[in-house]
């Protein structure tokens, strides 16, 4: 079992639509949670960082922790054209551990 | 991207031939990593180097070296040992601790 699985989709939704996308861990010891978004052939950029059960919300994007069922979201709402890119999820155990462990990515792809 | 600069963009590698992907940052940022990404797979640590003139394994070192001489430069030598070296490297950066890290635009390697 992999330490992070996360659905490599690919997730395609017409533009407005919202989008949910999801990963869920072994290990309980996570504490630190992010979402990294990654446009093709380029190096991924962080989207949204957590490290509480719980919502947090940056404009259209929703990050969502439920640490009791190891389970962490992402949502995005009135979803965009270019929101089309893929959607890495990762994880820390403690603040200073040099080892994120990341997900393999959901592609996503918003229709206009 | 902005601040890291990972070259070159594309390499080809020859059977038993030793390759290196350089990455220069400007952020001033202290710890420096790198990570592989395959298709289906989450990103994966194979060095990281918190400061100058030290480094550590990752997950899947072996058939890399690194080296870290200055705190601008972390450059990765992908080995004849590496038998599977095709894949997708991206250079990171994180200032201090706060487990946020910065990417660069990644070098795709590919085998002739």
């Amino acid at each position: 079992q992999k330490e992070v699985e996360q659905d490599p989709g690919p997730l395609s939704v017409p533009e407005g639509a919202i989008v949910s996308l999801n990963c869920t861990y072994s290990n309980s010891a996570f504490q630190y949670f992010m979402w990294y978004r990654q446009y093709s052939r380029k190096g991924p950029e962080l989207l949204m960082y957590t490290y509480s059960s719980g919502n947090k919300e940056d404009g259209r994007f929703t990050a969502q922790v439920d640490k009791s069922s190891k389970y962490i979201s992402l949502f995005i709402r009135d979803s965009q054209p270019s929101d089309s890119a893929t959607y890495l999820c990762a994880m820390l155990l403690v603040s200073g551990d040099n080892d994120m462990r990341f997900g393999a990515g959901t592609r996503l792809t918003v229709k206009p | 991207d902005g601040g890291i600069t990972q070259s070159p963009k594309y390499l080809f590698r020859k059977e038993g031939q030793n390759v290196t992907l350089s990455c220069e940052q400007n952020l001033n940022h202290d710890a420096m990593y790198w990570y592989r990404q395959d298709p289906g797979q989450g990103l994966r640590l194979i060095y990281y180097s918190q400061i100058v003139n030290d480094f550590q394994k990752g997950d899947i070192a072996e058939g890399y070296s690194v080296s870290r001489e200055k705190k601008e430069s972390f450059p990765l030598t992908v080995t004849s040992a590496q038998k599977n070296p095709t894949a997708f490297y991206l250079c990171a950066t994180e200032q201090g601790r706060d487990e946020k890290l910065f990417f660069g635009s990644g070098t795709q390697l590919s085998v002739l």
